[in-house]
């Protein structure tokens, strides 16, 4: 079935460190792959996608890591800031028609000054 | 210029009511989405409508029916309202869709919050 799994669902960090968020899908068809941040009582926001014919993407301080192969997927935080403290939503685009995207369960990333 | 914009921002109800919530996108996409976001954070997607047709339908109850007058707007209605069905609603809109193409990014709307008594 369509399914994406997300780990941790919580992660604690202190300011500096580095945080690495990790996500499965079952679809070897799913070409796509996005990123969004939600802090408290806001919307979901995209902060970094990538696509299956990449490998790595970058944009600063954060990088998302491809393996099709595995059919796993990875955000990286660098340097991590209090003001990154949000739920993280990774997510696989399904095919079958039309696309639509399925999310990951979310990780609440805490980084402590 | 809000360019995903959701009304009411916050709804309270008792169950068996029925209940709307509108959506309005001013991006010129074409397509439209109502994801269901609960308690635990969980993102679930329940419809969408590409160019005013339904195209995704997540199994979600009929007392659910969703309604695309044009394809700027995606309104959601919600007919005898459950504990259950409390949870944040958003609509999302994105510019691509079509065989082969992925969704694109999403861009969300401020999220309705339904509390259902």
């Amino acid at each position: 079935g369509e399914n994406v799994e997300q780990h941790p669902s919580t992660l604690s960090v202190q300011e500096g460190d580095s945080a690495v968020i990790k996500c499965t899908y079952s679809d070897s068809a799913s070409n796509y792959f996005p990123w969004y941040k939600q802090e408290l009582g806001k919307r979901p926001q995209l902060i970094i996608d990538i696509r299956s014919n990449v490998g790595e993407k970058k944009d600063q301080r954060i990088a998302v890591t491809l393996n099709k192969t595995a059919k796993h997927f990875s955000l990286h935080i660098t340097e991590t800031q209090p003001e990154d403290s949000a739920v993280y939503f990774c997510a696989a685009s399904f095919s079958g028609g039309y696309n639509k995207l399925i999310f990951g369960a979310g990780t609440r990333l805490a980084v402590h000054p | 210029d809000t360019a995903v914009s959701q009304t009411p921002k916050y709804l309270v109800t008792q169950m068996g009511n029925d209940k709307s919530i509108k959506c309005e996108q001013n991006l010129g996409h074409d397509t439209m989405y109502w994801y269901k976001q609960d308690s635990k954070k969980f993102l679930k997607i329940m419809f969408s409508y590409n160019n005013k047709e339904l195209i995704i339908n997540e199994t979600v109850p009929n007392r659910f029916s969703p309604k695309s007058p044009d394809k700027a707007h995606l309104n959601l209605h919600i007919n005898s309202l459950e504990l259950g069905d409390s949870a944040v609603y958003f609509c999302a809109s994105s510019p691509r869709q079509g065989a082969g193409r992925d969704t694109g990014e999403l861009f969300f709307g401020e999220g309705s919050r339904l509390t259902v008594l």
